[in-house]
């Protein structure tokens, strides 16, 4: 059973970064894809960046490009988020999964000043 | 990118009715890779379908899914008082993502 567990809350001002993580358990990083997704107070579900095992690259959705980035590390198999730059507009609710199936419990981002 | 629009925003049934929801593409979406997920308030989203019609693992057979190309929906064939939440169709065929902007399914 694959576990994915990311860090607490944040609070950032704006023109700050954060850095969110996910831990996986269960299965090794390196055979899972990984993508992140965001869900703002009352709105919808919105796709960040992914990557898809099968294809080995990531992409990032054209709104974040620049100003998102994957990474993760193996050793402790563990996904990293950071979104710089930050504005009210990206508080939200940071979920990392596998890309349909097992999602993270997410991690609450409040931007303000 | 391709824009998922819900139909209705809110649909008002009582525990053992038949709820349909529909979801709507703007561009065609390949491969029927359309995905419904089930969410409840301060949860992650819970998947239900992908590939279009294809129930996930541990998924009640209430809950169908049918379409292709542009025109999906998702079909909860008698409501369980644990099925009143909101609902989420999402294309995953091409980049970047999309999900629709919600169906809630509440008790009438």
């Amino acid at each position: 059973q694959i576990q994915l567990i990311q860090s607490g809350a944040e609070v950032k001002k704006p023109g700050a970064s954060v850095k969110v993580s996910c831990r996986f358990s269960g299965y090794t990083l390196t055979e899972l894809s990984i993508h992140w997704v965001r869900q703002a107070p009352g709105k919808r579900l919105e796709w960040m960046a992914g990557f898809e095992r099968e294809d080995g690259e990531i992409i990032y959705a054209p709104k974040f490009q620049g100003r998102v980035t994957m990474t993760d590390d193996t050793s402790t198999n563990t996904a990293y988020m950071e979104l710089r730059s930050l504005r009210s507009e990206d508080t939200a609710i940071y979920y990392c999964t596998t890309g349909l199936d097992y999602w993270g419990q997410g991690t609450l981002v409040t931007v303000s000043s | 990118e391709i824009v998922l629009t819900q139909s209705p925003g809110t649909l008002s049934l009582s525990p053992g009715e038949r709820a349909t929801l529909s979801c709507r593409a703007s561009q065609s979406v390949s491969s029927s890779y359309l995905a419904w997920y089930q969410q409840k308030p301060g949860q992650a989203p819970r998947l239900l379908i992908y590939g279009a019609s294809n129930r996930a693992t541990g998924i009640p057979d209430r809950f169908g899914g049918s379409g292709s190309g542009t025109d999906f929906t998702l079909t909860i064939s008698r409501l369980e008082p644990e099925d009143f939440a909101v609902y989420y169709c999402q294309q995953y065929g091409r980049s970047p993502w999309t999900f629709g902007q919600g169906t809630k399914v509440d008790i009438k």
